[in-house]
C-alpha cells in the first residue's frame, strides 16, 4: 500500500526556474493539500483541493499554483522559483468531504527543495 | 489573530512520563489534533479531541479543555523511539487547520 507518493524527494533549483512537485495518492481521498514546513514555524497551507476539479488558496499561496485533474494527482508548481521558497513541502490527503473537516491527514514523505 | 503555542523543546528520561502542553486562540473550534513527526519524516496522526476530557490510546493520552483553550499530550513509559517532534493543530470555524510549531522531545537513557 503506497498511500501518498511525492517526487522528487529532494531538489536543488536555480532561482527563476520552473519546478513541479508531484503528488499521487491511491486511497481515493477526496481532499488533498500542499503544506510547507520551515524551521520554527508550524505547517503552512499553500493550496488545497476538496475534490477533483476544484482548488483553493491556503495561507501562503503566492508564487505557487496547483491543479486537480483527477482524484489521485495534485501537482504543485513554482512558476519562477525564489530563494524564500526553500523549504520542505508535504502533500497530504484526507477522506473528508469538504474543507479540512474531521478526519486525519495522511502525509507524503516530503520534498526538500533548495532554491539558490 | 489565530495562535497555537507549545514548548519548543522538552527532555525526558526513558521509562518516565512527559506532558506536552498546547494552548490555542482560534476563530472557533472544530477539534484538536496531535501528530508525531520523526526527524526527516512525515507527520503521522496520534489523536483527535473535540469534546472536553481525556482520550487514552495505549501509552499516549490526549486531554482537552475547550473553555481554557488548552490541551496536553501525555506519553507514558517513554521509549527511545518516542524521540520526535509533536505537533498540535486546531481546526477553526472554517475547518482550516492551524498548526503549532511543534515540540521537539528528546529522550535520554
Amino acid at each position: 500500500i503506497a498511500g501518498i507518493t511525492q517526487a522528487p524527494t529532494s531538489q536543488i533549483l536555480a532561482a527563476g526556474r520552473r519546478m513541479t512537485l508531484r503528488c499521487t495518492q491511491d486511497m481515493r481521498h477526496n481532499a488533498m493539500y500542499w503544506y510547507r514546513q520551515d524551521l520554527g514555524l508550524g505547517l503552512r497551507l499553500i493550496h488545497y483541493s476538496n475534490t477533483a476539479g476544484t482548488t483553493g488558496k491556503g495561507e501562503v499561496p503566492d508564487g505557487y499554483s496547483v491543479s486537480r485533474a483527477n482524484t489521485d494527482d495534485f501537482p504543485l508548481t513554482l512558476a519562477s522559483a525564489v530563494p524564500s521558497q526553500t523549504s520542505v513541502y508535504f502533500c497530504a490527503s484526507s477522506d473528508g468531504s469538504g474543507g479540512q473537516d474531521t478526519g486525519e491527514l495522511f502525509f507524503g514523505e516530503g520534498s526538500r527543495l533548495t532554491v539558490l | 489573530g489565530q495562535n497555537i503555542d507549545q514548548p519548543t523543546e522538552m527532555t525526558a528520561t526513558e521509562g518516565a512520563i512527559v506532558q506536552i502542553n498546547c494552548t490555542y486562540q482560534t476563530s472557533g473550534f472544530n477539534g484538536l489534533f496531535w501528530y508525531q513527526q520523526h526527524a526527516g519524516e512525515a507527520p503521522t496522526f496520534l489523536s483527535y479531541n473535540v469534546l472536553d476530557g481525556l482520550e487514552e490510546k495505549g501509552r499516549f493520552s490526549s486531554f482537552l479543555s475547550r473553555s481554557k483553550g488548552y490541551s496536553y499530550l501525555l506519553l507514558k513509559e517513554l521509549q527511545m523511539k518516542d524521540s520526535a517532534s509533536y505537533l498540535c493543530a486546531v481546526m477553526d470555524s472554517n475547518y482550516q487547520l492551524i498548526w503549532g510549531a511543534g515540540t521537539k522531545l528528546i529522550i535520554k537513557p
